[in-house]
């Protein structure tokens, strides 16, 4: 079974620019959940989407935004970089929402905000 | 403010020995927590959770402990193997509601000594 496929695994842009970056989840999973991670800070919580749903975000401001398809596939979208903005952003996908459904996670794209 | 802590950046163990690595959390909510490995260049991988009915999981030469009245848990590797060398997350979440969400702590780099 194919596991979860981030696209592309490496972005440079430029302050001001805009990026999408696109998640393909686990056959058959229906949950999306969205992670950045940076040095010292581990990971950190985006949003998450079931049945093309946000069903929870944290706490970043407006210019992240994202979307699930009706084929559970999802993209993340960041208007405006910064160059905070550089980081390991990851996908992970499970069968279903709730605590209790082990995430599966992508390899990440690294964004590089210049 | 960091609700879960892992305070040890680093830790280096040789082969065959115990590795314990440790994490703190502020959260009285937490209810089910959650280690995870990660290697280089990928996504990080589910290792082992505990909810808070429990105070001791274990699963091969992994185990969770947890203390709620410390608000500590700690993942225990017996015996250690070079293989075992990464950065090893725990996370928390609430049980409550169906929306997904994890918090990480900042990562402790295990490197297992042959």
């Amino acid at each position: 079974k194919a596991g979860v496929t981030q696209t592309p695994r490496y972005l440079i842009k430029t302050r001001g620019q805009q990026v999408t970056l696109s998640c393909s989840p686990i056959s058959g999973h229906r949950s999306v959940s969205w992670y950045q991670q940076t040095p010292g800070q581990g990971l950190q919580f985006l949003f998450e989407y079931f049945s093309e749903t946000q069903r929870n975000k944290g706490n970043f401001p407006g210019r992240f935004s994202g979307r699930q398809f009706s084929n559970s596939r999802s993209e993340m979208n960041v208007s405006t970089l910064e160059l905070g903005d550089s980081a390991l952003y990851l996908c992970a996908s499970s069968l279903r929402t709730g605590y209790n459904s082990p995430l599966h996670f992508g390899n990440g794209t690294r964004l590089t905000v210049t | 403010d960091q609700q879960v802590k892992q305070n040890s950046p680093s830790l280096s163990v040789q082969e065959g020995r115990i590795s314990i690595l440790n994490c703190d959390y502020t959260n009285s909510m937490f209810d089910y927590f959650l280690w995870y490995k990660k290697y280089p260049a990928e996504g990080p991988t589910f290792l082992i959770s505990i909810s808070s009915i429990k105070d001791k999981n274990e699963d091969g030469r992994f185990t969770v402990f947890l203390n709620k009245s410390a608000k500590h848990l700690s993942l225990h590797i017996v015996p250690s193997q070079p293989g075992d060398s990464a950065v090893y997350f725990c996370a928390a979440s609430i049980s409550s509601g169906s929306a997904r969400q994890l918090t990480f702590g900042s990562g402790t780099q295990l490197t297992v000594l042959p």
